[in-house]
């Protein structure tokens, strides 16, 4: 199994709602990703989890907050977002989290902030 | 962070070889060359990569420089399901885990 699942496929919220995106993977890998994508541009890295602790966080603002409850399991909690949040966020996971590993991503969550 | 510099657009025929440039003139020693590609609305999918030796598998095939400054990845017999955006990353190590910073990318058509 190389797949890596996100829910839900598509998300709209207006800015006071509180939602969450699941990513959940059985390959064993150790570490996890979360990615924004903006339309007709690359990803950008946002969090990073090895091993279930928070290793990099590319400054994002605190209305983004991750969570790994596991090692299979990866959330990011949303609180109070805006318009310009709107963006299709991409899950990754890779074996430990060396620069030499692959990253298998999901599919994303397609997220609009009203 | 090294930088990946790829063209904006491509085009191939269907069945010819499709060959991807990218440049990354700023590689240091430890870091791997990574291809990607993203068919639209869908996650970015692995080609292959590599660090210094060339790389061929399944999908694709790797030509690396010798200064490792510039890369080419070989589609060798294209079809229409290859038309996607191919991003060329350079992967480092960052504290306790890696990071891979995706370059703009090449959006590669394939026509009949």
């Amino acid at each position: 199994d190389t797949e890596v699942t996100q829910t839900p496929k598509h998300l709209v919220m207006g800015m006071t709602n509180k939602k969450s995106l699941k990513c959940e993977q059985h390959m064993g890998h150790r570490a996890m990703y979360w990615y924004k994508q903006k339309a007709k541009k690359p990803p950008e890295l946002m969090f990073v989890y090895s091993y279930e602790k928070l290793s990099i966080n590319e400054s994002v603002p605190s209305r983004f907050s991750p969570e790994c409850p596991n090692s299979s399991l990866l959330n990011l909690h949303l609180h109070a977002l805006q318009p310009e949040d709107s963006a299709l966020y991409l899950c990754a996971s890779s074996w430990r989290g060396d620069s030499q590993e692959t990253q298998y991503f999901g599919p994303g969550t397609r997220l609009l902030v009203l | 962070d090294a930088k990946t510099t790829q063209p904006t657009s491509m085009d191939c025929a269907e069945g010819r070889a499709a060959n991807l440039p990218c440049n990354h003139s700023t590689i240091s020693g430890n870091e791997y060359v990574y291809w990607y590609r993203q068919i639209h609305s869908q996650g970015p999918q692995y080609i292959i990569h590599g660090l210094k030796n060339n790389e061929t598998n399944e999908m694709a095939s790797l030509i690396i420089t010798e200064d490792r400054k510039s890369s080419t990845l070989i589609l060798p017999h294209a079809t229409l399901r290859d038309t996607a955006v191919y991003y060329c990353i350079v992967s480092l190590q960052d504290s306790s885990a890696s990071k891979i910073i995706f370059g703009s990318g090449t959006r590669l058509s394939i026509r009949p």
